[in-house]
């Protein structure tokens, strides 16, 4: 248990589904981020939100869609996805966006487009 | 703007040998650094962090790394190698907001 929790573990879905991703954490950390993780590429940074405020969107597709509702929940709606979208989507949480600690990541969810 | 090299995408090591994983980094302003590990299909775990202060840091696992300011490295080592150290590894350096920049991840193998 690393204090962030991600579900699903794994999702199937198809081109025109609609899904949510939810990530959760009871750290007390102000911050939480959405990453994608693609085979044999860097970490992508997708969305940071600071106190419930998203604070930057790497331009991601508008087929993504985050949601943090209060400070222990982030979610990821889906719409729409591509194969090419298939992956590990990680998310994290720290203290504040200004964080020289590091950040705490939850076990990802593995999203498969067909 | 802030950026990390990992210098190989794949190192393999013999059980009991030494790990070394090489990490620079580019920054405009004093770094934080970070290495984190990535077991299959798993997150990422924060191994160790150089924040200020001593410039050998110790983390969990038996790991070390090394700040060199005038070599803008921070290596990783790990003086003996287990089979359970077979992971991805990535090395992490934040910028001036203090989001973390990742590099593209080396992948250890550990052979008997």
């Amino acid at each position: 248990e690393t204090g962030v929790t991600q579900t699903p573990r794994h999702l199937v879905m198809g081109m025109t589904n609609k899904k949510s991703l939810k990530c959760e954490q009871h750290l007390g950390h102000n911050a939480m981020y959405w990453y994608k993780q693609s085979a044999k590429k860097p970490l992508e940074l997708m969305f940071v939100y600071s106190l419930e405020e998203r604070v930057e969107n790497n331009s991601v597709p508008s087929r993504f869609s985050p949601e943090c509702p209060n400070s222990s929940h982030l979610f990821l709606h889906l719409h729409t996805l591509q194969p090419e979208d298939s992956a590990l989507y990680l998310c994290a949480s720290s203290q504040d966006t200004v964080e020289a600690y590091g950040y705490t990541f939850g076990s990802g969810t593995r999203l498969t487009v067909v | 703007a802030q950026s990390v090299t990992q210098l190989g995408s794949h190192v393999s090591v013999s059980e009991g040998a030494l790990v070394l994983l090489r990490c620079n980094y580019s920054s405009s302003v004093p770094p934080y650094l970070f290495w984190y590990v990535q077991y299959p299909n798993q997150g990422l775990q924060l191994l160790l962090k150089y924040t200020t202060g001593a410039t050998l840091v110790k983390g969990i696992n038996g790991f070390e790394a090394e700040f060199k300011k005038s070599e803008t490295s921070f290596h990783l080592t790990k003086p003996s190698a287990h089979m359970s150290d077979a992971a991805e590894y990535f090395c992490a350096v934040t910028d001036s907001w203090g989001k973390l920049q990742f590099g593209a991840g080396t992948q250890v193998v550990v052979t008997p």
